[in-house]
């Protein structure tokens, strides 16, 4: 039972350039998220899932796109990087509206 | 507008004695409450929660408290271990919200 993955663990990106984070979970949760953590600003949400086949959008989801095609995976896509969107993004799952738990992160750069 | 706020960026506490960290929150519709738990490098861990109906819930040396209507909350870290040394988020959620709003978290450090 490995819990939440995140694929990849570092990435660097140039300005411009496009790239999926994946994450897995094998709990059999129906909700999963993916959030962004920044110096001094906490966790903050960039899109969720409350099921397979749905998404929506959080408090920062501008510049990001996901996808959940099956249950177990949740896809985060940036089309166009910015060095905006350097941060360190967690990806969490949860069986219900409560207790989320969260991956190992993936640090990103765009240089 | 930050709805969850912890006000205090760092704290250090001497091995043994007790920790206290605190949370504030502005909406009323918040009704549980988590505390989650960071390493460096890590992924957030889930440590305590508690819900509206409650004002305190333990767990070995963990306890978290809940002042609803000074929309207070605190975690209580006794005896406090090197171990503990982490940064802590409060995070919160409304009935049947499947989002969670967290803190900015607190750094505690474990004086041995």
């Amino acid at each position: 039972n490995a819990g939440v993955t995140q694929t990849p663990k570092f990435r660097v990106l140039k300005t411009g350039q496009s790239m999926t984070l994946l994450c897995a979970q094998d709990m059999n949760h129906e909700y999963m998220y993916w959030y962004r953590q920044d110096p001094g600003m906490g966790l903050r949400l960039i899109h969720y899932s409350v099921g397979e086949g749905t998404t929506a959008k959080g408090e920062v989801p501008d510049g990001y796109n996901v996808s959940r095609l099956k249950k177990q995976n949740f896809l985060l896509g940036l089309e166009s990087a910015a060095p905006s969107q350097t941060s360190v993004y967690f990806c969490a799952s949860s069986p219900s509206t409560e207790t989320q738990y969260f991956g190992p992160g993936t640090r990103l750069l765009v240089l | 507008d930050q709805q969850v706020k912890q006000n205090s960026p760092s704290l250090s506490v001497q091995e043994g004695r007790i920790s206290i960290l605190n949370c504030d929150y502005t909406n009323s519709m918040f009704d549980y409450f988590l505390w989650y738990k960071k390493y460096p490098a890590e992924g957030p861990t889930f440590l305590i929660s508690i819900s509206s109906i409650k004002d305190k819930n333990e767990d070995g040396r963990f306890t978290v408290f809940l002042n609803k209507s000074a929309k207070h909350l605190s975690l209580h870290i006794v005896p406090s271990q090197p171990g503990d040394s982490a940064v802590y988020f409060c995070a919160a959620s409304g009935i049947g919200n499947e989002k969670l709003t967290f803190g900015t978290g607190t750094r505690l450090t474990i004086i041995p």
